[in-house]
């Protein structure tokens, strides 16, 4: 089954200890990339990646980092988070930039 | 830079009414279009695309969508509402390889 796989789902954490949140798919696509989504604001790009080793920021990156080593696996990764990140996030992949995208089920984070 | 704007933060209708959700897209050129839906608790699924010919696409679960490209606007239509349409719904434009989403619209559908 084609999917993008997002661990861990619900993640309560404190401020400023490191987290990843890991994103995996199984369609070869060669386009990733993370959101996340705040009431009121929709979906807003944070990072994304066209290919392997090739990342590049999106409208909200201040905060995140991400890797592209394997063109299946996108993690985010936040290294001191703070309050404001409290958010629910989102992985996506596709073709390329222009095609339809898959998402996975969500995260959800909440930083005390 | 391209932009999507979703005029509707909300839209309630009964359920066996018809919908019609607005979306309107800022790109230089022809664009391609999509629009999503989030059930509570789950990802964003696709429901239709627009990449280029007929402008009347037809996408899942009885949706369709008309692209104008006198009016910049890819409006979702649906001719009778099912309760388990209550959802969020997102329009989204990609014309640089970097799609752009909306803000979304909830919608609720009353018994």
């Amino acid at each position: 089954e084609a999917q993008v796989t997002q661990n861990p789902r619900y993640l309560i954490t404190v401020t400023g200890k490191k987290l990843t949140v890991t994103c995996s798919q199984n369609m070869n696509h060669e386009y990733m990339s993370w959101y996340r989504q705040d009431p009121g604001l929709g979906l807003r790009q944070i990072y994304y990646s066209m290919n392997v080793e090739v990342t590049d920021k999106g409208d909200v990156p201040e905060g995140y980092k991400v890797s592209r080593k394997e063109k299946r696996n996108f993690p985010l990764i936040l290294e001191s988070p703070s309050p404001n990140q409290t958010s629910l996030y989102f992985c996506a992949s596709s073709l390329s930039g222009d095609q339809p995208q898959h998402f996975g089920d969500g995260t959800r984070l909440s930083i005390l | 830079a391209q932009s999507v704007t979703q005029p509707d933060i909300h839209i309630t209708v009964s359920e066996g009414a018809s919908l019609e959700l607005r979306c309107n897209y800022s790109y230089g050129a022809t664009p391609y279009l999509f629009w999503y839906v989030q059930s509570p608790g789950q990802g964003l699924q696709l429901l239709l695309k627009y990449f280029s010919g007929d402008t009347l696409v037809q996408g899942i679960k009885g949706f369709e969508a008309e692209f104008k490209r006198s009016q910049s606007s890819f409006n979702l239509r649906k001719p009778s509402v099912h309760w388990s349409d209550a959802a969020e719904y997102f329009c989204a434009v990609a014309g640089s390889y970097i799609p752009t989403f909306g803000r979304g619209t909830s919608l609720i559908v009353h018994p």
